[in-house]
């Protein structure tokens, strides 16, 4: 099984609301990854899980939260997003020790009103 | 600076043709350079990587050159197929993060039939 999978594939919010963007793969792998990315734009590094510890922010808002529950599964918690958030938002995972291969999951497509 | 530049922004090619996407670099401390390939509506995906100790791999009809007195690598889709139209990405990974990819701007390649 080589899939990353991710739910919800698509998601709209208010800026008052909370949800939350669920990822898992059972590739076995140890870290695991959130990327933002806008239109025509490449991936843009958000958080990085490494052994189930937070081991990279990139200085990203508190209104995203990460949560990586077992060495399965990483969610990522949104609250009070601005429309500016929307974009579509990728999981992937890969060895521990670095991405020699990131596999991504096909994205959550957030759209904040 | 920790910076990719990809060029061209966008490219079109016949069936059949040959495609080039160049990418160059400036932080000599990287040490692994992926290429991925991003479908509309879909997660990037691993196509060919390259370590600076190379000069060329060959995958198939996909071939990376690097040139590391130049600080420059460049992807080749020989035979190019309308299936290959797609965003192709180069990345690269520094010496000092195990996690975290320099992605380039992204190329948007179409092949006529």
């Amino acid at each position: 099984d080589t899939e990353v999978t991710q739910t919800p594939k698509h998601l709209v919010m208010g800026m008052t609301n909370k949800k939350s963007l669920k990822c898992e793969q059972h590739m076995g792998h140890r870290a695991m990854y959130w990327y933002k990315q806008k239109a025509k734009k490449p991936p843009e590094l958000m958080f990085v899980y490494s052994y189930e510890k937070l081991s990279i922010n990139e200085s990203v808002p508190s209104r995203f939260s990460p949560e990586c529950p077992n060495s399965s599964l990483l969610n990522l918690h949104l609250h009070a997003l601005q429309p500016e958030d929307s974009a579509l938002y990728l999981c992937a995972s890969s060895l521990a020790g670095g991405p020699g291969e990131l596999f991504f999951g096909e994205g959550s497509r957030l759209t904040v009103l | 600076q920790q910076q990719v530049k990809q060029s061209p922004q966008s490219l079109i090619v016949q069936k059949g043709g040959i495609s080039i996407i160049n990418c160059a670099y400036e932080n000599t401390a990287f040490d692994y350079f992926p290429w991925y390939q991003q479908f509309p509506g879909k997660g990037p995906a691993l196509l060919i990587a390259i370590r600076p100790d190379v000069s060329e791999k060959k995958e198939g009809r996909f071939t990376i050159s690097f040139n590391k007195s130049a600080k420059q690598f460049s992807l080749h889709i020989m035979d190019s197929q309308p299936g290959d139209s797609a965003t192709y990405f180069c990345a690269a990974k520094g010496m000092d993060s195990s996690y975290k990819l320099i992605f380039g701007s992204g190329t948007r390649l179409l092949v006529r039939p």
